[in-house]
C-alpha cells in the first residue's frame, strides 16, 4: 500500500454512460498525476496538477475527458459517453514536492461494454 | 514516445542477480534515469533512480555508465516475488513520466 487510494477498483458500464473516478493521494503530496494503461502497454500520461491548478493536457485527453482538483486534495476523472476504447487501466500518482518518487495508486480498471 | 530501450524479456533464477539493462543514448543532461516495476494488475512501484553516480537502496541498486548512455538496474538477490515488468525512464524530477514496455522479468525456482 502506497498511501494512494482509488476508488473504484473496477467499472462495468455500457457503451454512451458517463463514468467518474475518484483519486485519493498522499495528503502532502502537491503533485498528482493520472495514466492511462491498456493492455500489454506501459501506463501513457493524461494529465496532470499541481495543487488545484491543471498544468498539463495529453493529447489522448479527448473533449470527453476532464480532470479536476477542485481543494488540491482528491482528483477526479470524468469520462463522458464512453466508447470501447476507452477500456484500460485508470492509474493515480502523487508527488511530493522537491521529490522525484512518484508514488502509483492500484488503478481503476474501466470495461466499457 | 519513451526516450529508453529495454529488452522484452529476461529470465533470473531465484536466488540470483538480477541484471536489467537499458539504454537512455538520448538522455539530456538534466535528466534523470528512474526504474519502476509492475506487478501483475498493481499500480507501478519505484524503485530507485540516479542522475550520474551509482545509487543504492534496500530494494536494488541502479549503475549508470560514465557517459549515461546507459544503466543497469541490479536486483542483488531475486526472489518469485520480483517477477513483474521493469520500467526503464528517462526524465525530469516532477514531470510526467514517460513509460515504454518495459522489461518482463520472470524469477524462475
Amino acid at each position: 500500500d502506497t498511501g494512494v487510494s482509488q476508488d473504484p477498483r473496477h467499472k462495468i458500464t455500457k457503451r454512451g454512460q458517463n463514468v467518474t473516478f475518484r483519486c485519493d493521494p498522499i495528503s502532502e503530496h502537491n503533485r498528482l498525476y493520472w495514466y492511462r494503461q491498456t493492455l500489454g502497454q506501459g501506463p501513457e500520461f493524461l494529465t496532470y496538477f499541481q495543487n488545484e491548478a491543471q498544468l498539463e493536457k495529453s493529447r489522448l485527453l479527448s473533449d470527453r475527458f476532464s480532470a479536476e482538483r477542485p481543494k488540491g486534495s482528491f482528483s477526479t476523472l470524468e469520462i463522458q459517453r464512453t466508447e470501447q476504447g476507452d477500456s484500460a487501466m485508470y492509474l493515480c500518482a502523487s508527488l511530493e514536492g522537491g521529490r522525484n518518487e512518484q508514488f502509483f495508486g492500484p488503478g481503476t480498471r474501466l470495461t466499457v461494454l | 514516445d519513451a526516450k529508453t530501450t529495454q529488452p522484452p524479456s529476461m529470465d533470473c533464477a531465484e536466488g540470483r542477480a538480477a541484471n536489467l539493462p537499458c539504454n537512455h543514448s538520448t538522455i539530456s543532461g538534466n535528466e534523470y534515469v528512474y526504474w519502476y516495476r509492475q506487478i501483475h494488475s498493481q499500480g507501478p512501484q519505484y524503485i530507485i533512480h540516479g542522475l550520474k553516480n551509482n545509487e543504492t537502496n534496500e530494494m536494488a541498486s541502479l549503475i549508470i555508465t560514465e557517459d549515461r548512455k546507459s544503466s543497469t538496474l541490479i536486483l542483488p538477490h531475486a526472489t518469485l516475488r520480483d517477477t513483474a515488468v521493469y520500467y526503464c525512464i528517462a526524465g525530469s524530477g516532477n514531470t510526467p513520466l514517460v513509460f515504454g514496455k518495459g522489461t518482463r522479468l520472470s524469477v524462475i525456482a
